[in-house]
């Protein structure tokens, strides 16, 4: 039973465009997000996260929207750069010291 | 530099073979985890440890062992190895009550 769903496994973005990654779960008692990338032959590191009692959070060119009745979130990246091509790996929590569940991941390609 | 460390970096073994991967954190974290990642399954937890002596079983601990003597130290240990543990496999670590992992840089285990 996947509780953390990456539905698409790549995307393509023009250079200076934005990317929008998305995200779903099914456990209602998920209360705190986070994004990852990982380039290849390295570590998957933090991005950004939002916890339950936000709808958005940013840093930078980065934003992440979460919709509780929906449990989706979403990751924008704007303005998206050849920098940003990496795998993005969605994940969630029930709470600080909890078990963090990972979604696959999803491809990004920022094209010059 | 705040880090975690893990050894080695890419290992080809025969089936059978017993091998240990190495994980050490510099950052005092309590908590430490084993994730594997596998194409079209994202990460997957083989193993965690809320803090010394103290190790549970995640998602997919089969054909898998680990310790956790030291804070400090996590080690990965595959008493038989097959070719389904063919993979990449990343140690993490976590304050307590963080929910944010800092994780290694991985480790390309083939087993032929």
């Amino acid at each position: 039973d996947q509780q953390v769903k990456q539905n698409s496994p790549s995307l393509s973005v023009q250079e200076g465009r934005i990317s929008i990654l998305n995200c779903d779960y099914t456990n209602s008692m998920f209360d705190y997000f986070l994004w990852y990338k990982k380039y290849p032959a390295e570590g998957p590191t933090f991005l950004i996260s939002i916890s339950s009692i936000k709808d958005k959070n940013e840093d930078g060119r980065f934003t992440v929207f979460l919709n509780k009745s929906a449990k989706h979130l979403s990751l924008h990246i704007v303005p998206s750069q050849p920098g940003d091509s990496a795998v993005y790996f969605c994940a969630a929590s029930p709470g600080a010291n909890s078990k963090l569940t990972f979604g696959k991941g999803i491809t990004l390609s920022v094209r010059p | 530099e705040a880090q975690v460390t893990q050894n080695p970096r890419y290992l080809i073994t025969v089936t059978g073979k017993k091998l240990t991967v190495t994980c050490s954190q510099n950052m005092n974290h309590e908590y430490m985890s084993w994730y594997r990642q596998d194409p079209g399954l994202g990460l997957r937890q083989i193993y965690y440890s809320m803090n010394v002596e103290v190790t549970d079983k995640g998602d997919v601990p089969e054909g898998y062992k680990v310790s956790r003597k030291e804070k400090r130290n996590f080690p990965l240990i595959l008493e038989s190895p097959s070719p389904n543990q063919t993979s990449l496999y990343f140690c993490a670590s976590r304050a307590y009550g963080a929910n944010v992992l800092t994780f290694g840089a991985g480790s390309r285990l083939t087993v032929l």
